[in-house]
């Protein structure tokens, strides 16, 4: 069983669609991160918080430390939103998630 | 620009040989890290480093070598022994190793082996 899982695996969207991607966690955790990955394979660091909500544009993260879970909200998404998004959580190691895989139609 | 890089971006290599990935930051990160990612797959750390001229090994370090004889620099070499080395490869570092530190990642490097 892997430390981090999300869901959903594959997400298609319109443009403009709200969208939600989850993340639970099993383990304990000092932070959790939200990774973006584009098709050419680098990776960008979209948030990392331990607690409550962080928001950036469009992008939302929020945690539940007593759930051990996490999401990340899209609004008005768009395009170039479409990207593989990575839960990852540090605890004494950093445990990744499978990604998501986010395509947003125009 | 502050940054992680690594080169090449693609590399293709014949079933045998050694080859090297190059991981090179200008961040004055103490730590480094080498992940490796395939389909459907998380990231499987390999080697990590937290300080110069010291590495650890990860959860899939067979088959992989590193060195960490600069702060700057952290190569690993793909063996003939690593029995599945085509993968996408990414290397990171982060500030401490600490573990509440944000990381960094390079572009990565997708590795064929013909």
């Amino acid at each position: 069983k892997n430390e981090v899982e999300q869901s959903p695996q594959n997400l298609t969207a319109q443009e403009g669609e709200f969208i939600t991607i989850n993340c639970s966690y099993s383990v304990g955790i000092s932070a959790l991160h939200w990774l973006q990955q584009h098709p050419g394979g680098g990776i960008v660091s979209l948030f990392m918080l331990s607690s409550g909500k962080k928001k950036h544009g469009r992008l939302i993260a929020t945690i539940n430390i007593q759930e051990k879970h996490s999401s990340l909200h899209i609004t008005a998404s768009h395009p170039r939103d479409s990207a593989v998004y990575i839960c990852a959580a540090t605890g004494n190691q950093f445990y990744f998630g499978t990604g998501t895989s986010l395509t947003v139609i125009p | 620009d502050g940054g992680i890089t690594q080169s090449p971006k693609y590399l293709f290599r014949k079933e045998g040989q050694n080859v090297t990935l190059s991981c090179e930051q200008n961040l004055n990160h103490d730590a480094m890290y080498w992940y490796r990612q395939d389909p459907g797959q998380g990231l499987r750390l390999i080697y990590y480093s937290q300080i110069v001229n010291d590495f650890q090994k990860g959860d899939i370090a067979e088959g992989y070598s590193v060195s960490r004889e600069k702060k700057e620099s952290f190569p690993l070499t793909v063996t003939s022994a690593q029995k599945n080395p085509t993968a996408f490869y990414l290397c990171a570092s982060s500030k401490t190793s600490g573990n509440v530190n944000e990381q960094f990642f390079g572009p990565g490097t997708r590795l064929t082996v013909l």
